[in-house]
C-alpha cells in the first residue's frame, strides 16, 4: 500500500527556517516524482515544486523559486519541503504527492500545517 | 506558462441535478488532464486522470470529457457527499498548474 506520511504542525516566527518531511512507503521511491503543493487558509491548490528521487532532478514553479528548497534522502525514502526564512504569508497546509502510475497525484500525504506569527 | 481556468468558482444545486464544470487550458495540453476532489477538511483525492478515466473507486456519477484546450467535470446526479471543492490540473509538464476550484454545495 503506498503511504506519504508528513511531519507534524509547526509553529514559527518570521525569518526562522524550517523543514518539513514527506516519508514514502509501499512502492519503489526513486521510480516517480514528488511534488509540494500549497493550501493557504481558504484558498486552492498551488503547486510549488517537484523532485525526482533518482537524481534529485528539480523543478520550480516561478511563484515559489528562490523561496523554498525541495530534496530528497534515498535512503529513508524521504522527500523535504525547507525554508531558510519564512514569511508570515507562508502560513499554510502543505502537501507531498507522488505522481504515481497515472502521472498524475495519485497518493497525497495528510498535509502539513505550518503557521509563521510573531 | 499555461494557466488553468475553471468554472464556475462555485455552484448550488440539488441532489439528483446534473452538474457540469469546465475547465480551460491557455494552450493545449492533449490528454494530460486530471481532476481532483477536496471535502471540507479533507487531502484533495485523485477522481479523473487522463480526461477521461475514472481513478479506482470512483463513482460512476463521475464522469470527464474534452480535449485540447477544453474540459469537462460532469457529476450526472448530484448526491450530498458529493459536496467539496474540485480542482483540474494539468499534468504534462512543469508547471503542474491547478485551475482555481469550484466549490459545490447543495441547494
Amino acid at each position: 500500500e503506498v503511504q506519504l506520511v508528513q511531519s507534524g504542525a509547526e509553529v514559527k516566527k518570521p525569518g526562522e527556517s524550517l523543514r518539513i518531511s514527506c516519508k514514502s512507503s509501499g512502492y519503489k521511491f526513486t521510480s516517480y516524482w514528488i511534488s509540494w503543493v500549497r493550501q493557504m487558509p481558504g484558498k486552492g491548490l498551488e503547486w510549488m515544486a517537484r523532485i525526482d528521487p533518482s537524481d534529485s532532478y528539480t523543478t520550480y514553479s516561478p511563484s515559489f523559486q528562490g523561496h523554498v528548497t525541495i530534496s530528497v534522502d534515498k535512503s529513508i525514502n524521504t522527500a523535504y519541503l525547507q525554508w531558510s526564512s519564512l514569511r508570515a504569508s507562508d502560513s499554510a497546509i502543505f502537501y507531498c504527492a507522488v505522481e504515481y502510475s497515472t502521472l498524475s497525484f495519485e497518493y497525497w500525504g495528510q498535509g502539513t500545517p505550518v503557521t509563521v506569527s510573531s | 506558462d499555461i494557466q488553468m481556468t475553471q468554472s464556475p468558482s462555485s455552484l448550488s444545486a440539488s441532489v439528483g441535478d446534473r452538474v457540469t464544470i469546465t475547465c480551460r487550458a491557455s494552450q493545449g495540453i492533449s490528454k494530460y488532464l486530471a481532476w481532483y476532489q477536496q471535502k471540507p477538511g479533507n487531502v484533495p483525492q485523485l477522481l479523473i486522470y487522463a480526461v477521461s478515466t475514472l481513478q479506482s473507486g470512483v463513482p460512476s456519477r463521475f464522469s470527464g470529457s474534452g480535449s485540447g484546450t477544453d474540459f469537462t467535470l460532469t457529476i450526472s446526479s448530484l448526491q450530498p457527499e458529493d459536496v467539496a471543492t474540485y480542482y483540474c490540473q494539468k499534468y504534462n509538464s512543469a508547471p503542474l498548474t491547478f485551475g482555481g476550484g469550484t466549490k459545490v454545495e447543495i441547494k
